[in-house]
């Protein structure tokens, strides 16, 4: 079984559509996060919940709003996309408190076109 | 920001040689770790070194932390073709279980 699933894989879309990307983990983490992570590989946290509630909220434009039903699913929802959002999107989840060790899904990789 | 920094960004060796990589970051932190991402999948952590040790292994890994001069290292000894992948250095900020990414090495081992 994947810990840490996301799907879709890829995702390829136009500008101004709004698209999901889904997270789920089977890890019973109580901390979920969303990172971008860009065409130099630079990995930026963008969110994270802890048991359903949001405690990171980055620099991120509003057109991005994580949901989280219940603290095994973190979804992305993306509005009016624009072409800088094409990048690989990462779900990941820890324990949390002192390790913060993360597993890390295998990625979304959202094309705007 | 609190961020780790790798150097090189890209190495390229021949297999059965041994990789290093470096890792320097800028605040005082509790734990530092060491990831690796394989092309087109998500990052896999490898080992975690806490701010009271200055060298741990495991398997063909080595990792040494320095918190003097706020940088660490990552040893490969004997690397092999699956080795190749992108490494990636975090340090966890003091709150909200955040940890920040550096922007990685790329190794690439040569066959």
């Amino acid at each position: 079984d994947t810990a840490v699933s996301q799907t879709p894989k890829y995702l390829v879309t136009q500008m101004g559509n709004d698209k999901s990307i889904k997270c789920e983990q089977n890890l019973g983490h109580d901390t979920m996060y969303w990172y971008k992570q860009d065409s130099k590989k630079f990995l930026k946290i963008m969110f994270s919940y802890n048991n359903k509630e949001l405690i990171i909220n980055e620099t991120v434009p509003n057109r991005f709003s994580p949901k989280s039903p219940d603290k095994a699913h973190l979804n992305l929802h993306i509005n009016s996309l624009e072409l800088g959002d094409s990048a690989v999107y990462f779900c990941a989840s820890s324990q949390g408190g002192g390790s913060n060790i993360q597993y890390f899904g295998a990625g979304t990789r959202l094309s705007v076109l | 920001s609190q961020q780790g920094e790798e150097d090189p960004q890209a190495l390229s060796i021949q297999e059965g040689e041994n990789a290093t990589m470096n890792c320097s970051y800028k605040t005082s932190i509790n734990n530092l770790q060491w990831y690796r991402q394989n092309s087109g999948r998500g990052l896999v952590h490898l080992i975690l070194i806490r701010s009271n040790e200055r060298e741990k292994h495991s398997g063909r890994l080595r990792v040494t932390l320095d918190t003097s001069k706020k940088s660490s290292s990552l040893l490969i000894t004997a690397s092999r073709a699956a080795d190749t992948a992108s490494y990636f250095c975090a340090t966890p900020m003091n709150r909200d279980d955040k940890i920040i990414f550096g922007k990685g090495t790329r190794l690439h081992i040569l066959p």
